[in-house]
């Protein structure tokens, strides 16, 4: 069976530090990766997505980037986080674009 | 622009009752409609999907439907059960080759004992 795994679960980092998230899958190959923000009393943002190695799309301007190093790692990175970087952020996977999209258990990000 | 609106934003009933939520969507031309639950503090768990071609699924005490043509999703949930307790979230897939899901505010359901 797939699994999806998110770490860290909490974070906790001063402004202008750097950001490294990482998400792993495994149990498939070559998944559709996504990477989600949820700020508070807001809903969930799609924030990059990826259906490849190195094909990275961003959906929103940001002071975020992300990178596919390998088929089933995601990375979600930052040079210097800002206070509006605070949030919950999720990994999820899909086998494609119409198959059901499966969510990590996400990383609580505190900007101090 | 794609929009998703979920009614209610919260909604208590006790424990038995069958409930509705509602997902209303802007654009109809989606390729389908997935149901999450999300728990406080943690991840999404997929509950079900709705092919754009189908009116609607089943699983367990849960069931979807979905109208295109009026942009409307209904989640009704059978018999709750304060398990059931959690925030429900509708979204929208609205391109087949990405995936890209277009999310709902959520309705926070509270099943009292």
């Amino acid at each position: 069976s797939q699994t999806i795994h998110q770490w860290p679960a909490t974070l906790v980092q001063p402004v202008g530090s750097p950001l490294s998230l990482e998400c792993t899958v495994e149990g498939t190959s070559n998944p559709n990766l996504y990477w989600y923000r949820q700020a508070a009393g807001r809903g969930l943002q799609l924030l990059f997505y990826s259906v490849g190695i190195g094909q990275i799309s961003s959906e929103v301007p940001q002071n975020l980037s992300a990178s596919r190093p390998q088929d089933r790692q995601f990375i979600l990175s930052s040079k210097k986080l800002l206070l509006s970087d605070s949030g919950f952020y999720l990994c999820a996977w899909s086998v494609d674009g119409n198959q059901p999209q499966h969510f990590g258990d996400g990383t609580r990000l505190s900007i101090l | 622009k794609q929009e998703v609106t979920q009614i209610p934003a919260a909604l208590s009933v006790p424990e038995g009752e069958n409930l509705v939520l509602n997902c209303s969507f802007t654009d109809s031309a989606i390729y389908n409609l997935q149901w999450f639950r999300q728990d406080p503090g943690k991840g999404l768990t997929s509950l079900l999907l709705i092919q754009s071609s189908q009116r609607e699924q089943t699983s367990g005490r849960l069931n979807a439907s979905l109208d295109k043509s009026s942009g409307r999703s209904t989640l009704y949930i059978a018999a709750s059960q304060p398990g059931d307790s959690a925030t429900y979230l509708c979204a929208v897939h609205g391109s087949s080759n990405t995936g890209k899901l277009i999310f709902g505010q959520g309705t926070t359901l509270q099943v009292k004992p």
